[in-house]
């Protein structure tokens, strides 16, 4: 069964350094979704591509997160620099259009500790 | 931006035990509701896409119902099983296009 791909699983960080996350989404996935889920809360929407445009990136700290889905299939999140607060879990996601009644499906996501 | 809400936080039950869950969303132009099951250590899978009122769906020992007019939705597990522990996650859309709102979560606990 496909799945979405994420790098890495876990990163442990200096606060002030930069720090970036890979996602490979299903082959075919149009939708892809960066996720970031703080223990205790439910996941929340960091940005949202279609293709390559974003097309909801309300909810990203845009003063130090950036990502990019230059051709449309895999994708990078960074940030820089890291901030104590940034640590939680990074979830990648894709389905095969924006259609919201379609499912996602989510990677394993990438733990991020910044110390 | 939607604000969708679980009850309760978390559960614990014994082994062979049913038990259900509540997810509340805006019952204001509603899309879809998702619901997802997060083991640890594992990505999240989903379980139901839900989109009429009265809606009822069935995945083994797993079953929801969804009330749009109220909204909410529950998520029924009947004879739980360790392998039911997990974080069970809802997800609500409108028809506005907005992304899933999720909530935070219900964490489930069987124990043996």
């Amino acid at each position: 069964e496909a799945e979405v791909a994420q790098s890495p699983r876990y990163k442990i960080t200096e606060k002030s350094q930069a720090v970036a996350f890979w996602c490979d989404p299903i082959s075919g996935h149009a939708t892809l979704y960066w996720y970031r889920q703080i223990l205790g809360q439910g996941p929340e929407l960091l940005v949202q591509f279609q293709d390559e445009s974003v097309v909801d990136d309300s909810q990203l700290p845009k003063d130090r997160f950036s990502a990019e889905r230059l051709k449309g299939v895999d994708s990078t999140l960074k940030i820089q620099p890291a901030e104590l607060g940034d640590s939680a879990m990074y979830l990648c996601a894709s389905s095969r259009d924006r259609n919201n009644g379609n499912t996602i499906y989510f990677g394993e996501g990438s733990w991020l500790t910044v110390v | 931006i939607l604000n969708v809400e679980q009850s309760p936080q978390s559960l614990h039950v014994q082994e062979g035990d049913s038990t259900n869950f509540t997810c509340s969303f805006p019952s204001s132009n509603f899309y879809a509701l998702h619901w997802y099951r997060w083991e640890t250590a594992k990505s999240p899978e989903a379980l139901f896409v839900m989109t009429l009122n009265g809606d009822e769906k069935k995945k083994g020992r797993i079953s929801a119902t969804l009330n749009t007019k109220e909204g909410y939705s529950y998520l029924y597990i009947k004879g739980s099983q360790p392998e039911d522990s997990a974080t069970y996650l809802c997800a609500s859309a409108d028809n506005y296009g907005q992304n899933f709102v999720f909530g935070p979560g219900t964490r489930l606990s069987v124990l043996p």
